[in-house]
């Protein structure tokens, strides 16, 4: 069975300096991995995704993340962090062969950027 | 904006109440989710209909009842809830349901209280 875990509920960061949301995932097959972010009373937003090749994956809004096949993870990172990238932050994975796999989401990681 | 319309935003219903909940995309897409955003869980999975076809019903009890007439609306029809059936339902939609690299697209959800 497929699960992800984000270890951190809560993640500070003062703004400029260089961001980190952490994920390691557990799948049977080779994983497809996916960020999305939720700001305030809206859905979810993608990010990014890792299927396959570099593993550095850039994505939108400055975003990128780094597949790690030995430690199983898919940490999301940003050089900046701007005020307005404080959100909630899910981790995605779906295992392969992908036929009859749903999504399984993490719990979520909420970042907050301060002035 | 992602493609992927919900309403209402805002619900609120007695426990005796009936009420339902709409999704509409114009994506062209052909498998569409319902989720269920609690705070500090996970984001639950509750129903996946793929080419207007229920694929995935995660034991939800059956005071809930989907509907998916067509390929671009999704209902969620409510009756009898309780009080912890309040939340943030979130409803998805994907080019289908087993295409390995798809990525969901989200609506804003409708936060459902229920009094």
């Amino acid at each position: 069975a497929q699960s992800v875990a984000q270890p951190e509920d809560q993640v500070n960061v003062a703004e400029g300096n260089p961001l980190t949301v952490k994920c390691t995932y557990s799948v049977s097959g080779n994983p497809y991995l996916f960020w999305y972010v939720q700001y305030p009373n809206r859905g979810l937003q993608f990010l990014l995704k890792y299927i396959t090749g570099d593993n550095l994956v850039k994505g939108s809004y400055g975003f990128e993340a780094e597949f790690n096949k030995s430690q199983t993870s898919f940490h999301l990172k940003k050089p900046s962090a701007l005020v307005s990238d404080s959100a909630l932050y899910f981790c995605a994975v779906r295992d392969t062969p992908s036929y009859g796999q749903n999504f399984v989401f993490g719990p979520g990681t909420r970042l907050s950027v301060l002035p | 904006e992602t493609g992927v319309t919900q309403t209402p935003r805002h619900l609120v219903m007695g426990m005796t109440n009936k009420k339902s909940l709409k999704c509409e995309q114009h994506l062209g897409h052909n498998a569409m989710y319902w989720y269920k955003q609690s705070a500090k869980k996970p984001l639950e999975l509750m129903f996946v209909y793929n080419f207007k076809e229920q694929t995935e019903n995660n034991s939800v009890p059956s005071r809930f009842s989907p509907e998916c007439p067509n390929s671009s609306h999704l209902f969620l029809h409510l009756h009898t809830l309780q009080p912890e059936d309040s939340a943030l339902y979130l409803c998805a939609s994907s080019r289908d349901r087993d295409s390995n690299n798809e990525k969901l697209f989200f609506g804003s959800g409708t936060q459902l209280s229920v009094l």
